[in-house]
């Protein structure tokens, strides 16, 4: 069936960069992403990444996809203290599946 | 600047009583997904719609919870009775579908209560 999973907890100095690492289950995937949530907020889409591809890039995001590996990461450059939150992937197998998410702590 | 819209933000409410949640998704979307999202599950689907129909409510239990969507503009999520257990922050979230990619819009979330 279709999971994902992450590791549930980072801490990283600001000015360091942050990963964070994803694995999903149904290779049938055809998109991943990378979603954002803050406290007490909704979720809000970050980046994607279309199945074809290994590599995308935006600004300070890089996503790499490794699918022979069905694994998934999220490399923030240069962390900020505004990038403390969860981080949630997902996987679109028929519907939208997400990971336990990911919480980012950035010390000072 | 669209965006989704649920009420009530919070509720509190005591066990056996009736919860009504609501929803406006994002004018012209035609996908509506509902999650309930807790410490210990994580972000869980509970149903989702396409061009107002159900296409999945499996993981919703159904002696207690119903998901519609009575038009276009709004989506509604009743628990009847409430139980302690299903305290949790709800979210609704409205997308467009497409062959392909499915970026969903979030809306803020209901958090509910039940003592």
């Amino acid at each position: 069936g279709e999971d994902v999973e992450q590791s549930l907890f980072l801490s990283v100095r600001e000015g360091d960069s942050s990963v964070i690492n994803c694995t999903y289950t149904d290779s049938s995937s055809t998109y991943l992403y990378w979603y954002k949530q803050e406290p007490g907020a909704g979720l809000q889409l970050l980046t994607y990444i279309f199945s074809n591809m290994d590599m995308k890039q935006d600004q300070r995001l890089t996503v790499l996809l490794n699918k022979k590996d069905k694994h998934l990461s999220l490399r923030i450059a240069d962390t900020q203290t505004g990038d403390s939150a969860i981080y949630f992937c997902a996987e679109k197998a028929g519907k939208l599946i997400f990971g336990q998410g990911t919480t980012l702590q950035v010390k000072p | 600047d669209a965006r989704v819209t649920q009420t009530p933000r919070h509720k509190v409410t005591e066990m056996g009583q009736e919860v009504t949640m609501r929803c406006q998704p994002i004018l012209g979307h035609n996908t509506v997904f509902w999650y309930r999202q807790t410490m210990m599950q994580g972000l869980e689907l509970l149903a989702y719609f396409r061009n107002r129909a159900p296409l999945d409510d499996s993981g919703m239990p159904k002696d207690r919870f119903s998901a519609e969507m009575p038009d276009a503009t709004l989506a509604t999520l009743k628990i009847q009775p409430s139980e302690p257990r299903d305290s949790a922050v709800y979210f609704c979230a409205s997308g467009l579908a497409n062959p392909g990619t499915e970026k969903l819009f979030f809306g803020s979330g209901t958090q509910l209560s039940v003592l």
